[in-house]
Order: structure tokens, then sequence, then C-alpha cells
């Protein structure tokens, strides 16, 4: 079985502060990507990767980085944090099938809080 | 509009009744097509991809028409752990591929 990995299942972080959300993923995938659940918005994609050292904006990257230095680890990166980064935040990944983008596997999620 | 709709819930249904949740994408270039499944305060499965000649796993059928733009799944004599949250999901070139998720069906069956 396919497992991704997030390093925190809960966090709380005060308003201005830096916080990293790991993720890494057994199964040699291509793509990973991070997302952010809200409720009313449903998922939201922040940044991807389809390869070492390679990222993609998504359709919401203000406020946040990302970095793929090898190919199981992906990291989100929260330069500062702010109250309305207060989310639950999913890693996944998956592999490449004829061009497109196959089945995303999703980590267990990072539930943020920023006070 | 939105790229992918769903039918909106939830859907309360008696065990062992079949249900139906339907979705529409808007984009013709539209590559690849899943549905998801999420329980509360848990993060997105994969239930099963979808094919053009349909597919099937064990209660669970889903079905493409690329001609109507429109995707669907079918559960079959529903079980108590079949509540949850059904999304819907496609990938599509967009300037670079995308994925894109409905903003999911909620399922509750009933004792």
């Amino acid at each position: 079985d396919v497992k991704v990995t997030q390093s925190s299942r809960y966090l709380v972080k005060r308003t201005g502060e830096k916080v990293f959300l790991e993720c890494v993923q057994d199964m040699d995938h291509e793509n990973m990507f991070w997302y952010r659940q809200d409720p009313g918005l449903g998922l939201r994609l922040i940044y991807f990767s389809y390869d070492v050292k390679m990222k993609e904006k998504g359709d919401i990257p203000e406020g946040y980085s990302v970095s793929r230095e090898k190919k199981e680890r992906f990291s989100l990166i929260l330069e500062s944090a702010s109250t309305n980064q207060t989310s639950m935040y999913l890693c996944a990944s998956s592999y490449a099938t004829s061009g497109a983008y196959g089945g995303l596997f999703f980590g267990e999620g990072s539930r943020l809080t920023v006070l | 509009r939105k790229e992918v709709e769903q039918d909106p819930g939830p859907f309360n249904v008696p065990e062992g009744a079949t249900v139906a949740f339907n979705c529409t994408y808007s984009n013709s270039a539209s590559q690849s097509f899943f549905w998801y499944r999420q329980d509360c305060r848990k993060e997105p499965k994969l239930l099963m991809s979808v094919y053009s000649s349909g597919n099937e796993d064990g209660r669970f059928t889903a079905q493409l028409n690329r001609a109507s733009q429109y995707i669907s799944l079918l559960i079959r004599d529903s079980k108590l752990s079949d509540s949850a949250t059904y999304l819907c999901v496609v990938n599509m070139w967009a300037g670079g591929f995308k994925t894109i998720f409905g903003a999911g069906t909620r399922l509750f069956v009933k004792a």
C-alpha cells in the first residue's frame, strides 16, 4: 500500500512564526502536492511538484513556499504564519499515467491552528 | 460555472438501499476521472478510477460519459460504513495538468 506520511498531525503556532510541514511518500511517485481544506471551500491546491527541485504554483500559493530536494520528500513552508492560514493541510502523491496525473494518495493531514 | 459540479447533499438512505451520485465537468479536455471517499476529519481516499467502459468494484459501479461530460457512482446494498463524503475528481489539461475536486456529496446510511 502507498504510504504518505505527514510529520505533524496537530500544530499550534503564533502569528509571525515560521512553520514547516513535512511530507514523505514511499512509492517512488514523481508527483507530489500540497492542498488545504476548509469547510465550504473544499480542497484547494497550494503547490505541486512533478520532479525533484521542480515546483509549480497551484491556485492559492500566496504566503507559502515549498521545497523538494529528494523525490520522496515535499515540504510546505509558511514563512510568517497568519491566522487565515489556520486550516487542514493535506499532502498527496501520485504516479503519472498517459501524460495525466493518476489518482492521488493523501497523507492523514496536518491540522494547523495559528493564534 | 464550476469546473466540476456534484449533486447537492446530503443523501439520507436506509441500509440496503441503492444510491447514485452524479458529477458533471465543464472542460472537454479532461483526461482522467476518479471517485474519492472522505470520512469526517480524515483524508480523502481513492475509491476508484472511472473509465469510459464503466467499471465495478464489489458494490460500487462507476460510469463515464464523455459525450455528456458526466460521471456517476452507484452504490448497491448500502452499509452503515458507507456513510462519508464522496468526491468527484477530474484531471484536465488547462495550460498544465490540473486536478479538480468537486465539493463532495455527503451520504448518511441509516439503520
